[in-house]
């Protein structure tokens, strides 16, 4: 069984459009996260979740915006895609606490033309 | 502002060699220091580094954080071209689990 899943795997779309990305885990941790990863490879925090409550929120522009039905849940959803989204993004999930170990999804490849 | 500096930003070596990779962090509120390794896909964890100048030690790779200085190290022996990735530093803050990651060091190990 996958840990932390994301869906879906690559995504290639316009400029302009609206589109969702979901992620879950088994793990039963309390902790959920999106990273983003540009070309460089540079790996930066977009938002965290604690108990569907956001407890990180970086500084992302306001068409991206986190929902988290339940604690096993962290979905992405972006509004009015620019160019300079393409990136692979990245759910992970953490037990918390001294234990904060990250583990991450396989990652969303999101090309915008 | 939080900063994790890694080095070398990439690396080339031969299957065998030992290798050193370094991470400098400045960070607020730290609690612990995380290695990654990164292949084609998904970030997988390597070890999570809490007191100083407790080594850590998983087959050909180590690892050691000390505080004071505010660095890491994670060594490979006998690299092997399986080693290949890019290696991420991370510093994980006490609050609320945030965690900072450095560029990464690229390994390449060439037979």
């Amino acid at each position: 069984d996958t840990a932390v899943s994301q869906t879906p795997k690559y995504l290639v779309t316009q400029m302009g459009n609206d589109k969702s990305i979901k992620c879950e885990q088994n793990l039963g941790h309390d902790t959920m996260y999106w990273y983003k990863q540009d070309s460089k490879k540079f790996l930066k925090i977009m938002f965290s979740y604690n108990n569907k409550e956001l407890i990180i929120n970086e500084t992302v522009p306001n068409r991206f915006s986190p929902k988290s039905p339940d604690k096993a849940h962290l979905n992405l959803h972006i509004n009015s895609l620019e160019l300079g989204d393409s990136a692979v993004y990245f759910c992970a999930s953490s037990p918390g606490g001294v234990r904060g170990t990250q583990y991450f999804g396989p990652g969303t490849r999101l090309t915008v033309l | 502002e939080d900063k994790v500096v890694q080095s070398p930003l990439s690396l080339v070596v031969h299957e065998g060699d030992t290798v050193t990779l370094n991470c400098s962090y400045e960070v607020t509120n730290f609690r612990s220091l995380l290695w990654y390794k990164q292949e084609k896909k998904a970030p997988t964890f390597l070890f999570m580094l809490t007191s100083s100048g407790i080594e850590k030690k998983s087959g050909r790779l180590s690892s050691i954080l000390d505080k004071k200085e505010l660095f890491s190290i994670l060594n490979i022996t006998a690299t092997q071209t399986g080693d290949s990735a890019v290696y991420l530093c991370a510093a994980l803050k006490t609050s609320y689990d945030k965690v900072i990651f450095g560029p990464g060091t690229s390994l390449s190990v060439i037979p």
